[in-house]
């Protein structure tokens, strides 16, 4: 088992460009999250998504955030029109089923925004 | 509201002295909490956690509800121990993590 795979692992977008973040869990894992993390901060929760369902997105900014975890492929963490602080590192953690906090992470993606 | 901290950025000792992390937690359910560490390039992953009272790499930690505390302890640092240490509290009524800010435990020879 490979384990929770993201890419890319780093990320250069100039202001106003989009980032797009993949995740692929583990192999039978079917709960995702996505983690932020500033400098000099703890990681902080975003969102959680189940296969084709957005089951919490508390964590996300209003605008310009988006998620999904679509019946085949990676989930993908989507911002649109980056700006400055939107660079940080972006973490995906996955969990197997009746689990969900038995998270397994991902080396998580650089954004650094131009 | 729901918190936790972490209150030393940085934790330098020398090794074979003793370690222990501080964690403080903030929730009005019934707590469940981790510890997790990232050693240098590596990826974030579970250390261990407090429902399962099991010692990893020398590591334990005990919940005290009284003091709302889940320390991270080791009698005997070791240089490979350093790390970054991240508390966590699993929310189940929203399933999700709260992590602290984290520790930077650096073992030195």
């Amino acid at each position: 088992n490979a384990g929770v795979m993201q890419n890319p692992r780093h990320l250069v977008r100039r202001r106003g460009q989009e980032a797009r973040l993949r995740c692929s869990p583990m192999k039978g894992h079917s709960h995702v999250y996505w983690y932020r993390q500033l400098p000099e901060e703890g990681l902080k929760f975003m969102v959680y998504l189940q296969k084709e369902n957005i089951i919490d997105e508390s964590g996300m900014p209003k605008e310009r955030f988006s998620a999904e975890f679509p019946k085949e492929g990676p989930s993908i963490l989507r911002i649109q029109q980056v700006v400055r602080g939107d660079s940080a590192a972006y973490f995906c953690a996955s969990s197997p089923p009746g689990s969900p906090y038995e998270q397994y992470f991902g080396p998580g993606t650089r954004l650094t925004v131009t | 509201a729901q918190r936790v901290t972490q209150p030393e950025k940085l934790l330098s000792v020398f090794k074979g002295a003793p370690v222990e992390l501080k964690c403080n937690y903030s929730y009005s359910g019934s707590p469940e909490l981790f510890w997790y560490v990232q050693y240098s390039r590596q990826r974030l992953q579970l250390l261990l956690r407090h429902i399962s009272r099991e010692s990893i790499k020398g590591f334990t930690a005990d919940l005290n509800k009284g003091e709302t505390s889940f320390h991270l302890k080791k009698p005997f640092a070791q240089e490979e121990d350093s790390a970054m240490y991240y508390c966590a509290l699993w929310m189940d009524s929203s399933y999700k993590l709260i992590f602290g800010s984290g520790t930077r435990l650096l073992v030195r020879p």
